[in-house]
């Protein structure tokens, strides 16, 4: 099956610093997804890019489709920006076990005041 | 609008019991998709349906393991015999359509003691 690689695996920011995610994949995909996997444990959508630049507030991603890999950029870091950080991507359809999400280990983000 | 829904939140329950876990997709979302996320790790894949029908259940790790989605809305997993292995947090998500960006529930932590 594809391989999702997510690194740093750890990170610790002081507030206010920026940063960058990346994840790596070993085929190309139908769908990139980056989540934030916050304290409690819930998964919030942060983008859905399987190509381009998007960009929402604080955050951004680039997916470089052609390259296997999308980064994630944040900016002016918060202490609520503290959690993990996962990507996961689904193969172009070609039969059983397509659109099923295969996640990276994630990056966990610490963000001190 | 709401979002996927998932009970009970926890579930504890002893080792060879039956349990079910509940999840309700975003309305008029035809994929629905079971996942389950064990300590430190990203969610891994149980099963996709599109509609009434399991299109793909290749993740199940085995037979104790079966779900549904009668009225193609509300799905129920279903775990015969648990085992202590079992524990894990479960996860629901639903999509659109197959292939489109996927949300996910708050989860089920299920513990068998």
């Amino acid at each position: 099956g594809i391989q999702v690689e997510q690194s740093p695996p750890d990170l610790i920011l002081q507030e206010g610093a920026n940063s960058t995610l990346r994840c790596n994949f070993s085929d190309s995909v139908n769908n990139l997804q980056w989540f934030h996997q916050n304290p409690w444990g819930q998964l919030i959508n942060l983008f859905y890019i399987p190509s381009g630049t998007k960009q929402n507030g604080r955050l951004s991603a680039t997916t470089v489709a052609t390259e296997r890999y999308s980064l994630l950029y944040i900016s002016s870091s918060q202490t609520t920006d503290s959690g993990v950080y996962f990507c996961a991507v689904d193969r172009p359809y070609s039969g059983a076990g397509s659109y099923q999400l295969t996640f990276g280990k994630g990056t966990k983000l610490s963000v001190i005041p | 609008g709401a979002g996927v829904s998932q009970t009970p939140s926890n579930k504890v329950t002893e080792k060879g019991k039956y349990v079910e876990l509940r999840c309700d997709p975003i309305s008029g979302h035809t994929a629905l998709y079971w996942y389950r996320q064990s300590l430190g790790q990203g969610p891994e894949f149980l099963i996709y349906f599109q509609g009434t029908g399991a299109a793909d259940d290749s993740g199940l790790p085995n037979d104790r393991f079966f779900a549904v989605r009668p009225e193609g809305s509300v799905s129920t997993l279903k775990i015969q015999r648990t085992e202590r292995g079992d524990s894990a947090v479960y996860l629901c998500a639903s999509s659109p359509g197959q292939g489109d960006e996927q949300y996910f529930g708050p989860g089920t932590r299920l513990t068998v003691t």
